[in-house]
C-alpha cells in the first residue's frame, strides 16, 4: 500500500487565492482526518470524516475553510480565500476503525 | 474538553543516559498513542496503548499506560542521537485523538 498520499507537498500562493489540498486515504479506512500543524498551536483537528460523511467540523477555523469527501478515494480541503495567517503544515490522516492513524506526508502552504 | 499535556516540551540530553517524557490527559480514554516526528517530516506511529497497566517497547523506547492516574510515560533507555525527534502522546475522545503540544528531544552526542 502506498499509505495516506497528499498533494501537493508544497504550496505558496498569494493572499486572497483559492487553495484546494488533496487527500487519498489507505484504502479499507473508513475515517479520514484533516489535522493542522503550526508552531504556536501544535496539531490541530479540523474535521473528520467517517465512510465519507462529516462526523465533526468544530475544529475548522473559519467559513473560509471547507472540506469534502465524495468518495472513499479521495478529500479536499479548500481554503477560499486564503490568508497569511492560514501558512501552516496540513496533514491529511486515515484510520479503519480506532487502530491509530496513518499520516500523510503534509502539504506546506505559504500564503503571502 | 479533553486536553493533553505534555513535560517537558524541550529535552536536551547527553546521549546513553535514561530520561522519562511525562503525558497527561483530562478526562477517561481506553486508547493512548505515541507518535514520532523528524523535522520537515510525517507523523510516524510508535505505540497504541489500549488499556490500564498496558506496557509496551520497542528498542530503546518503552512506554506504559496508568488510566486510573491518567498518566502515560515514554521512557528512553541509554538514548542514541538517532532518537532526535519530536514525540507526541495523543488521547482517543469518541472516534477522533487530540495531540500534546509535543516534546522536542535532542540527544547530545
Amino acid at each position: 500500500d502506498a499509505g495516506v498520499i497528499q498533494s501537493p507537498r508544497h504550496e505558496v500562493t498569494e493572499m486572497g487565492q483559492e487553495v484546494t489540498l488533496r487527500c487519498k486515504p489507505i484504502s479499507g479506512h473508513d475515517y479520514l482526518f484533516w489535522y493542522r500543524q503550526t508552531m504556536m498551536r501544535g496539531l490541530e483537528l479540523l474535521i473528520y470524516f467517517n465512510n465519507n460523511v462529516p462526523i465533526d467540523d468544530s475544529g475548522m477555523p473559519e467559513d473560509r475553510f471547507s472540506a469534502k469527501m465524495p468518495n472513499a478515494s479521495f478529500s479536499t480541503l479548500k481554503i477560499q480565500p486564503s490568508e497569511p495567517r492560514d501558512s501552516a503544515v496540513y496533514f491529511c490522516a486515515s484510520s479503519y476503525g480506532s487502530q491509530g492513524y496513518t499520516f500523510g506526508s503534509g502539504t506546506r502552504l505559504t500564503v503571502v | 474538553e479533553l486536553k493533553v499535556e505534555q513535560n517537558p516540551l524541550f529535552l536536551s540530553m547527553q546521549e546513553g543516559k535514561n530520561y522519562t517524557i511525562y503525558c497527561n490527559y483530562s478526562t477517561t480514554s481506553d486508547r493512548l498513542y505515541w507518535y514520532r516526528q523528524d523535522p520537515g517530516k510525517s507523523l510516524e506511529s510508535l505505540f497504541v496503548l489500549l488499556s490500564n497497566g498496558a506496557v509496551k517497547q520497542e528498542g530503546r523506547l518503552m512506554a506504559s499506560l496508568d488510566t486510573k492516574a491518567r498518566l502515560s510515560t515514554l521512557h528512553i533507555t541509554a538514548a542514541v542521537h538517532d532518537l532526535s525527534a519530536t514525540y507526541f502522546c495523543a488521547v482517543s475522545e469518541d472516534d477522533k485523538i487530540i495531540f500534546g503540544k509535543g516534546t522536542r528531544l535532542h540527544i547530545l552526542p
